[in-house]
């Protein structure tokens, strides 16, 4: 069964700090695509990355870095230098079948001034 | 950029009345999707469509139906709207080939009632 875990459900830090949030998956397919999604308040879900199960290099966006670990089976989203915008509901994703999106169920992230 | 748009972002209907939910994009995607998003429990997919007049059922199909008449369009369908209807419903689109395929577009989301 494919299955995508967010294990932390609401986390708060103070402005400025780092802040990682934890993604576990779950697939018996060789190749498959994970992504990570923002969620702001105005309740658009934002796309923010996808990768490749055959690209296991870690990606850096501005303060968005992105940690995958195919022997963990992990995709971990670290936030540097948070900032109070990004305060937001995140979710990790899976492809599934039929090019179906396995959303885990998301981790409210509150940035505090 | 790719727009998904829903017609209406907060709606409030009674119990027993039929409930259009719109949804239309922009980028000449096949596949679209509607999901209902509710609090601990993330996204779950109710429909999918992946051509004109074609339709798949998502995980949680049950008391919804879809039409999907044009390209650009994919309409929810409540038959007859109940409390336990009452979410938010997200609308989302992708690309079938390319190198898009996958990344799902979302609508804002509309926020129904049912009193």
């Amino acid at each position: 069964a494919q299955k995508v875990t967010q294990a932390q459900t609401e986390i708060s830090v103070v402005e400025k700090e780092d802040v990682t949030l934890d993604c576990v998956y779950e697939t018996r397919d060789t190749t498959y695509y994970l992504f990570w999604y923002k969620q702001p308040p105005s309740g658009e879900l934002v796309f923010l990355i996808r990768r490749n199960s055959f690209d296991e290099q870690n990606e850096i966006s501005g303060r968005y870095s992105w940690n995958f670990q195919k022997s963990t089976s992990s995709f971990n989203f670290t936030i540097t230098a948070s900032q109070v915008v990004d305060s937001a509901v995140y979710f990790c994703a899976l492809r599934g079948p039929h090019d179906k999106i396995i959303f885990g169920k998301g981790t409210r992230l509150h940035i505090l001034p | 950029d790719v727009k998904v748009t829903q017609s209406s972002r907060y709606l409030v209907k009674r119990t027993g009345e039929k409930v259009f939910l719109e949804c239309v994009q922009d980028m000449d995607h096949e596949n679209m999707f509607w999901y209902r998003q509710d609090p601990g429990l993330g996204l779950r997919l109710i429909y999918f469509s992946y051509d004109v007049k074609m339709k798949e059922k998502g995980d949680i199909p049950e008391g919804y139906s879809v039409s999907r008449e044009k390209k650009e369009r994919f309409s929810l369908i409540l038959e007859s709207a109940s409390t336990n209807q009452t979410s938010m419903y997200l609308c989302a689109s992708s690309i079938l080939t390319g190198l898009a395929k996958n990344i799902q577009y979302f609508g804002a989301g509309t926020r129904l009632s049912v009193l």
